[in-house]
């Protein structure tokens, strides 16, 4: 089983649109949760962590569900510029700074 | 953006020559990491440093090895590189702190592409 496991998508949205999507991750001992954001043929960049609390960062929400052990990502009013693969990063077992990545949710949005 | 570079940015190579791919950080940071990325594959990680000349494997470390003799870069090369070596290879940089989860993002280079025919 895949330590982070994503729906790749893709999810077509129209400008102005909410989207959200989720990933799931194996390790019930994970301390630390990551949202990056990946644009074709680039580097990952960090998005947003992801706090037990749930967070905000302007149109970009992030939610936690320990209990069912997945991650969530929603994205409000969502711009032409939003367009990317979201990458899902969760710290791996037992080691706090190897991060394991999921695949990705690519998401394009539409004039 | 964090002070990472990559050298070189694309390479075709033959199959059986050695590749050492460079990655050089500014920000004095303690852990550097090797990925590579594959359609279908999120990262993986080769090899990663946690200091000078400390290394250890990653999940898919067959047929790669590092070397890190200074804070600021770190090396990795493909002793006889095949094809199934062809990726994208990212370098990342993260300095954890002392709480579990604190600080630990990791911030990458801008990839170097490799084509092994």
């Amino acid at each position: 089983r895949k330590e982070v496991e994503q729906d790749p998508g893709p999810f077509n949205v129209p400008e102005g649109a909410t989207v959200a999507f989720n990933c799931t991750y194996s390790n019930s001992a994970s301390q630390s949760f990551f949202w990056y954001r990946q644009d074709c043929r680039k580097e990952p960049k960090l998005l947003m962590s992801v706090y037990s609390s749930g967070n905000e960062d302007g149109r970009f929400t992030a939610q936690l569900n320990r209990a069912s052990q997945y991650i969530s990502l929603l994205i409000r009013d969502s711009k032409l510029s939003d367009s990317a693969t979201y990458l899902c990063v969760v710290n791996m077992e037992n080691h706090d700074y190897k991060l394991s990545f999921g695949a990705g949710t690519t998401v394009t949005v539409r004039a | 953006d964090a002070g990472i570079t990559q050298s070189p940015r694309h390479k075709v190579t033959e199959t059986g020559t050695p590749v050492t791919l460079r990655c050089h950080q500014t920000e004095n940071h303690r852990y550097m990491y090797w990925y590579r990325q594959d359609p279908g594959h999120g990262l993986r990680l080769i090899h990663y440093s946690y200091g000078v000349k400390d290394t250890d494997k990653g999940e898919v470390s067959d047929g790669y090895s590092v070397s890190r003799s200074k804070t600021e870069d770190f090396l990795l090369t493909l002793e006889s590189a095949t094809s199934s070596q062809t990726s994208v290879y990212f370098c990342a940089i993260s300095a954890p702190g002392g709480t579990p989860g604190q600080y630990n993002e990791q911030f990458f280079g801008p990839g170097t592409r490799l084509t092994v025919l």
